[in-house]
């Protein structure tokens, strides 16, 4: 299985800021997402991130909010740009591979609270 | 609208109960997840189910897929504290040309008090 490392796991940003999320898998994978889950909510998918070309975005989300970069199988950055109440959420990676079955795993999570 | 409807969303019940949690959509789906999540953490994976009509057992816990691949459940029995927690349905719908990508339902939190 996948092993999932999120940075930071916790944070409190100031509204008008950005930040920047880092996701690294100990193992190359084919397909590495990015999801969003509000307080109390369920999980939504915001983009998926491709590797050495722009990430594809869901409806509702787009690259000016949350750009995305992902230069190589194992490494993934989101960033939550120009940050509001609204944005405060946990951040979630996720990744899948074909060698594994495409078996999804997911981080821990990054936890924003924006004040 | 939801494509996946989860059901119910909350439940509390207590120790040695047993429960079933539904996955309800319109769509047809590649594959169907249950994941558990606790407070502060990510989502775990519990099972995967890909057949219509496959079961799948899990010590107490018991995954349906339905036949026409709508539909899932989640059955628990005996219910334990340690079986509190968020648990989710998540799926591929087949009209997705990519794997990997999931669709959640709204979650059912289950409380199981001593």
């Amino acid at each position: 299985s996948a092993v999932i490392s999120q940075k930071p796991s916790r944070d409190i940003c100031q509204r008008g800021t950005s930040l920047t999320i880092q996701c690294q898998v100990d193992s190359q994978v084919t397909m590495m997402f990015w999801y969003r889950q509000q307080p109390g909510q369920s999980l939504t998918l915001i983009a998926t991130a491709n590797q050495g070309s722009e990430a594809t975005y869901e409806s509702g989300f787009v690259i000016d909010k949350f750009p995305i970069s992902r230069p190589n199988l194992t490494f993934s950055t989101l960033t939550v740009s120009n940050m509001s109440p609204e944005d405060s959420s946990i951040y979630l990676c996720s990744v899948s591979d074909r060698d594994s079955g495409n078996t999804i795993y997911f981080g821990e999570g990054s936890w924003l609270t924006v004040v | 609208t939801q494509l996946l409807e989860q059901s119910p969303q909350f439940l509390s019940i207590q120790e040695g109960e047993n429960l079933t949690v539904y996955c309800n959509s319109s769509s047809v789906f590649s594959s169907l997840q249950w994941y558990r999540q606790e407070p502060g953490e990510g989502p775990v994976l519990l099972v995967t189910v890909v057949t219509g009509g496959e079961v799948k057992k899990l010590k107490r816990l018991t995954f349906q897929f339905g036949d026409a691949r709508k539909d899932s459940s989640l059955h628990i029995t005996a219910a334990q504290t340690g079986d509190t927690g968020l648990y989710l349905c998540a799926g591929t719908p087949s009209f997705y040309n990519q794997g990997g990508k999931l669709i959640f339902g709204q979650g059912t939190e289950l409380s199981v008090k001593p």
